[in-house]
């Protein structure tokens, strides 16, 4: 079965410093991965998705990056945190169609406060 | 710019009530739309519609969806403290875009 690893489950970082989220897929190959954002009491802003090894779209500008080092393995990063780039991040994963297009299934997310 | 409006924004109910909740989306590329549900970090997959006038039913929770007015309704019947959580709709676009709404907070007193 499909597992998604997600870490760490809670960060602290002070303004200014680098960041690095880590999310990996287990039991499949090729998967669409999505990095999500959620502030308090809003819903999930997609921040980027990738159908592919070093593929990445952005949806919005933004203080952060994304990369797809491996199929399974898509990284979410910052060279200098701002606050408002505290939030709930979401990885995701689903599959490239047929039944599982569009199901995304999620990770255990990551708490980022900004100080 | 793609809109997905949620309401209410939070409900409060006692178990065995019956709740519905809303979703209006105005979006290009239009696919189908998803339901899902989220109890404290990682949403769970409730429900997808594709066409409309046709309920989709899992226990207690049915969904439905209008395609030519734009919106989808999820209900829950003789609802329980378990319900309680963050219900999200998302449109699904053409090219695997999932837009989501802010989520309406639904909360179960005893």
């Amino acid at each position: 079965s499909q597992t998604i690893h997600q870490w760490p489950a809670t960060l602290v970082q002070p303004v200014g410093s680098p960041l690095s989220l880590e999310c990996t897929v287990e039991g499949t190959s090729n998967p669409n991965l999505y990095w999500y954002r959620q502030a308090a009491g809003r819903g999930l802003q997609l921040l980027f998705y990738s159908v592919g090894i070093g593929q990445i779209s952005s949806e919005v500008p933004q203080n952060l990056s994304a990369s797809r080092p491996q199929d399974r393995q898509f990284i979410l990063s910052s060279k200098k945190l701002l606050l408002s780039d505290s939030g709930f991040y979401l990885c995701a994963w689903s599959g490239q169609g047929g039944l599982y297009l569009g199901k995304l299934f999620f990770g255990s997310g990551t708490q980022l406060s900004v100080l | 710019e793609d809109k997905v409006v949620q309401s209410p924004l939070s409900l409060v109910v006692h178990e065995g009530d019956t709740v519905t909740l809303n979703c209006s989306y105005e979006v290009t590329n239009f696919r189908s739309l998803l339901w899902y549900k989220q109890e404290k970090k990682a949403p769970t997959f409730l429900f997808m519609l594709t066409s409309s006038g046709i309920e989709k039913k899992s226990g207690r929770l049915s969904s439905i969806l209008d395609k030519k007015e734009l919106f989808s309704i999820l209900n829950i019947t003789a609802t329980q403290t378990g319900d309680s959580a963050v219900y999200l709709c998302a449109p699904l676009l053409y090219g695997n875009k999932l837009v989501f709404g802010a989520g309406t907070i639904l909360r179960v007193k005893s």
